[in-house]
C-alpha cells in the first residue's frame, strides 16, 4: 500500500517559537495532501487541504497565517506552526490521496507536539 | 455542513465477542464511505465502500453500505485484545473526508 511518511514524530518546543512539519509520499505521487489535527479521545479535524503548486484551502477557523503550508513537489507537503503557544499542542496527522483509489486518503504517522 | 456520526462512542467487550459499529452520514456531492482503524498513531485503512449492498470482508472484519438509509456499519466477529483501537468511519466528497467522532472500542482478555 502507498506509504506516507511524517517528521519530525515528536517535538516539544518553547512558546513563541516556529516548528516545521514535514509530509512525504514515499513511492507515489500526491497531488492532494491533507493536515488534520487531533486532540486527545477526539476525532481527526480537518485543518487545510494542500494542492502542489497552488495555495492551500483552509477549513473554517484555522488561522493561514498561523498554520502555514507549502506544498512544492508532487511528494512533500510543510506545516508551519509560527508562534506556538501551549494550546497549538496536539497531535497534527498528513493525509496523501492514494492514485489508484483516489477517495482513499493514506496517513502518516503523526507529529506529537508539545508547546510548553 | 457535511456531518459524519458513529455509534457508539465506545464499547467494552470480552474476547469472543461480536461486535457491530455503525456509522451515519449525510455528505453533499457523497463519493465513498472509509473505514478506518486508530491505534496509538494514525488511523490505517480499513475499507472503502461506494456501493450498497456490497459486503466488504477481510478476516473477522466485514463492512457494508446502505446508501438510500446514508448508513454503514462494520462488523467484527470473534474480537481479540488486538482489535482495541479507535474505529473511524468517515465520508468522503471529492477526495475530501468528513470523519465522524469514533467509536473506542476495548476488548478485554
Amino acid at each position: 500500500g502507498a506509504v506516507v511518511s511524517q517528521h519530525p514524530s515528536r517535538v516539544i518546543c518553547k512558546s513563541g517559537t516556529s516548528v516545521k512539519i514535514e509530509c512525504r509520499s514515499l513511492d507515489f505521487q500526491a497531488t492532494t495532501m491533507f493536515w488534520y489535527r487531533q486532540f486527545p479521545k477526539q476525532s481527526l479535524m480537518l485543518m487545510a487541504t494542500s494542492n502542489e503548486g497552488s495555495k492551500a484551502t483552509y477549513e473554517q477557523g484555522v488561522e493561514k497565517d498561523k498554520f502555514l503550508i507549502n506544498h512544492a513537489s508532487l511528494t512533500l507537503s510543510t506545516l508551519t506552526v509560527t508562534s506556538a503557544h501551549p494550546e497549538d499542542s496536539s497531535f497534527y496527522i498528513c493525509s496523501a490521496l492514494g492514485t489508484s483509489q483516489t477517495d482513499t486518503q493514506y496517513f502518516g504517522p503523526g507529529t506529537r507536539l508539545t508547546v510548553l | 455542513e457535511d456531518k459524519v456520526v458513529q455509534s457508539p462512542l465506545s464499547l467494552v467487550v470480552h474476547e469472543g465477542d461480536t461486535v457491530t459499529l455503525n456509522c451515519s452520514y449525510e455528505v453533499t456531492n457523497f463519493r465513498s464511505l472509509l473505514w478506518y482503524k486508530q491505534e496509538k498513531k494514525a488511523p490505517t485503512f480499513l475499507f472503502m465502500l461506494t456501493s450498497s449492498g456490497i459486503e466488504k470482508k477481510s478476516g473477522r472484519l466485514s463492512s457494508i453500505l446502505d446508501k438510500k438509509e446514508l448508513f454503514s456499519i462494520l462488523n467484527i466477529t470473534a474480537t481479540q485484545t488486538g482489535d482495541s483501537a479507535i474505529y473511524l468511519c468517515a465520508g468522503t466528497s471529492y477526495g475530501k473526508l468528513t470523519f465522524g467522532q469514533g467509536t473506542i472500542l476495548t476488548v478485554h482478555p
